[in-house]
């Protein structure tokens, strides 16, 4: 059971927009903590996509975007393409836990 | 252009320590800017933070596994590692070394090694 809640599959077809949810809590996402992304093509390492609720690494084309509202935070991809593929999870920090650090459970997009 | 790499043995046996090494490369392990940390990923599962390191050597590990993990960290050889005891089936798992930003909203992954498959099995 992870402590940021992410629904474990979502898909669209190539060219349309998709959005994958991340519902946290008052100890970590709604008490202004940072949310950031990060993308697993299979077989690889996750790469960070988002970080800071909405910013871009260089690089990250700006299909991808980030924002966060309340005690949730949402990646939304446009113009979706067959690479975009992959797992998506996000990450923040927990007050409430020593854990320090927290990650969703993770979401499949497939592209159809 | 940063780079890290896990290494060590790919098979514990049950009961035992797991012991990885990550070696970073073009860049410093000393640099204040930045923790050394640890995640793992069983097969088909999602990623759970173990631990990390500063290069102080002040540690902070994830509860549910403190009592078992030592993380350190070696200046010279700009490497860290992770020991993990009392191993399990439950412990096997891709093991990623990354290094993490620190950050006034959140700390996060900027760069991660290629992981490493650890099994443990008799």
């Amino acid at each position: 059971q992870s402590v940021l809640t992410q629904p474990p599959s979502v898909s669209g077809a190539p060219g349309q927009r998709v959005t994958i949810s991340c519902t946290g809590s008052s100890s970590n996402i709604g008490a202004g903590y940072d949310v950031h992304w990060y993308q697993q093509l299979p077989g690889t390492a996750p790469k960070l996509l988002i970080y800071g609720n909405s910013n871009r690494p260089s690089g990250v084309p700006d299909r991808f975007s980030g924002s966060k509202s309340g005690t949730s935070a949402s990646l939304a991809i446009t113009g979706l393409q067959a690479e975009d593929e992959a797992d998506y999870y996000c990450q923040s920090y927990d007050s409430s836990l020593s854990a320090h650090v927290v990650f969703g459970g993770g979401t499949k997009l497939t592209v159809l | 252009q940063v780079q890290l790499q896990e290494s060590g043995p790919g098979l514990v046996k049950p009961s035992q320590t797991l012991s990885l090494t990550c070696t970073v490369s073009g860049g410093s392990i000393s640099s204040g800017s930045y923790y050394w940390s640890w995640i793992r990923q069983p097969a088909g599962k999602g990623l759970e933070w173990i631990g990390r390191i500063y290069t102080s050597g002040s540690t902070n590990y994830n509860p549910s596994l403190k009592s078992r993990v030592t993380i350190s960290v070696d200046t010279s050889k700009n490497q860290f590692s992770l020991k993990l005891s009392s191993v399990t089936a439950a412990d096997t798992a891709v093991y990623y070394c990354a290094r993490e930003e620190r950050a006034p909203g959140a700390t996060r992954f900027d760069y991660w090694g290629q992981g490493t498959l650890v099994t443990v099995s008799s």
